[in-house]
């Protein structure tokens, strides 16, 4: 069974300051990694999709990257502003697709 | 382009009552997702539908939940009787295709309160 970690549970920084968000997962036999932003009340928005054979995504101020071989994907979101403040998530598929695995989520808070 | 729709935003409802969820995907989008999201935690898989048939329940309840997706367009999740645990917010997703190579787009989901 697919296990997906996200480390740290929180995250309190200043405005400007550049971040980086960890996920690992446990089974590297994974079509894709996805990260999703949650604002309180709200449904998940995708961020990034990054499929298994590419080793990062780009989009404005967020990168994400894939290591599959040691089991890791960090967010890293530059130049942090308040509008990033949520929680961030990130899941995996597992072969057939049928199964996505979330992560507990990393909860950001920027302070201005 | 509009989003997946869910109603209702909120539900409040006493232990061993029933509650309905009701959801919308995006038009075109072959596969529905719903998750049960505990407070604190990421959200878990009920059921996956291709269409109108069903690909993945092996994480639903089933002796209390229940789901359709008739005409493979609109869906409805069941919750009869509730249980205190069953407290969590319900999210619909929808992508294009199940083979998890398509992302998910999601809906702001169904906040349920069992008293």
């Amino acid at each position: 069974k697919q296990e997906v970690t996200q480390i740290p549970a929180a995250l309190s920084v200043p405005e400007g300051e550049n971040l980086v968000l960890n996920c690992s997962f446990t089974d590297s036999a994974i079509y894709n990694l996805q990260w999703f932003r949650q604002d309180p009340g709200k449904g998940l928005t995708s961020l990034l999709l990054i499929q298994s054979s590419q080793r990062e995504q780009t989009s404005g101020r967020l990168n994400a990257s894939l290591d599959k071989s040691s089991g890791r994907s960090t967010l890293y979101i530059a130049a942090s502003q308040p509008g990033d403040s949520a929680t961030y998530l990130c899941a995996v598929p597992l072969p057939g697709g049928n199964q996505f695995y979330f992560g507990t989520g990393t909860s950001l808070t920027v302070i201005p | 382009e509009a989003g997946v729709a869910q109603s209702p935003r909120y539900k409040i409802i006493e232990k061993r009552q029933s509650v309905a969820f009701w959801c919308n995907p995006i038009s075109g989008h072959a596969t529905l997702y719903w998750y049960q999201q505990i407070l604190g935690q990421g959200p878990k898989l009920l059921i996956q539908f291709q269409n109108n048939g069903v690909v993945d329940d092996s994480q639903l309840p089933k002796d209390r939940f229940s789901a359709e997706r008739l005409k493979g367009v609109d869906s409805t999740l069941k919750i009869q009787p509730a249980k205190l645990e069953d407290s969590a917010v319900y999210l619909c997703a929808s992508s294009l295709g199940g083979e998890g190579n398509q992302p998910q787009h999601f809906g702001d989901g169904t906040r349920l309160s069992i008293l």
